[in-house]
């Protein structure tokens, strides 16, 4: 199994507080990436990584932001939670590092409530 | 959006069935994957295609990448308990970094 957790793995927090997700990576690859998935939708594309201090954008950016300041941490912060951001957020790495074949490793997900 | 039409959206198995399920896309992918998800858990790669036109199988599943470069298939061959959870398809276009997903199969066993 690839090396990635994510944490926290479960929490409730209160509309308008910040919430910072954590994927760390034993792997050294290069590519990171952060999907939500809820019921009827899939899995959707928040933001990704193509190395440190690179990211860019997924389609559902808005009310996220994340930062890669080495190369085995993703972070993914929502800066005021709201409750449309209740979902199942999970990290994926790429199978092989420094290409990007589309083969992901999804971590085990971390299901955040917001109330 | 969504560019990826997954369907159908869930179905019912028996034991020992055949099951087939697909995904289309107005846009050309030049890879198409299948993942698979079981309860509580992230998703796991079960095939990857890289070239139209190509058949590939794993076990009891195979894979076809349309000839279009905008659809792709997954059939599950003699289906058995294990076989339940969500499928998703994946495409990627030329160049990108990202995939995106269909909204995904949900595969429940007849009772």
């Amino acid at each position: 199994d690839a090396g990635i957790t994510q944490s926290p793995r479960h929490k409730v927090t209160e509309t308008g507080t910040p919430v910072t997700l954590r994927c760390h990576q034993t792997e050294n690859h290069r590519y990171m990436y952060w999907y939500r998935q809820d019921p009827g939708h899939g899995l959707r594309l928040i933001h990704y990584s193509y190395g440190v201090k690179d990211t860019d954008k997924g389609e559902v950016s808005d009310g996220y932001s994340v930062s890669r300041s080495k190369t085995e941490d993703f972070l993914l912060t929502l800066e005021s939670a709201t409750s449309s951001q209740t979902s199942v957020y999970f990290c994926a790495i790429t199978s092989v590092s420094g290409l990007n074949t589309g083969e992901l490793f999804f971590g085990e997900g971390s299901r955040l409530t917001v109330l | 959006g969504q560019q990826l039409n997954q369907s159908p959206q869930s179905m019912f198995i028996q034991e020992g069935e055949d099951v087939s399920m697909n995904c289309t896309s107005s846009s050309i992918f030049n890879t198409w994957l299948w993942y698979k998800q079981d309860p509580g858990e992230g998703p796991v790669l079960l095939i990857a295609l890289y070239k139209a036109g190509e058949l590939t199988s794993n076990g009891r599943l195979t894979a076809q990448f349309g000839i279009t470069r905008k659809d792709s298939f997954l059939n599950i061959s003699a289906s058995i308990p294990s076989d339940v959870g969500i499928y998703f398809c994946a495409g990627q276009k030329g160049g990108e970094d990202k995939l995106s997903f269909g909204a995904g199969t949900t595969v429940t066993v007849r009772a």
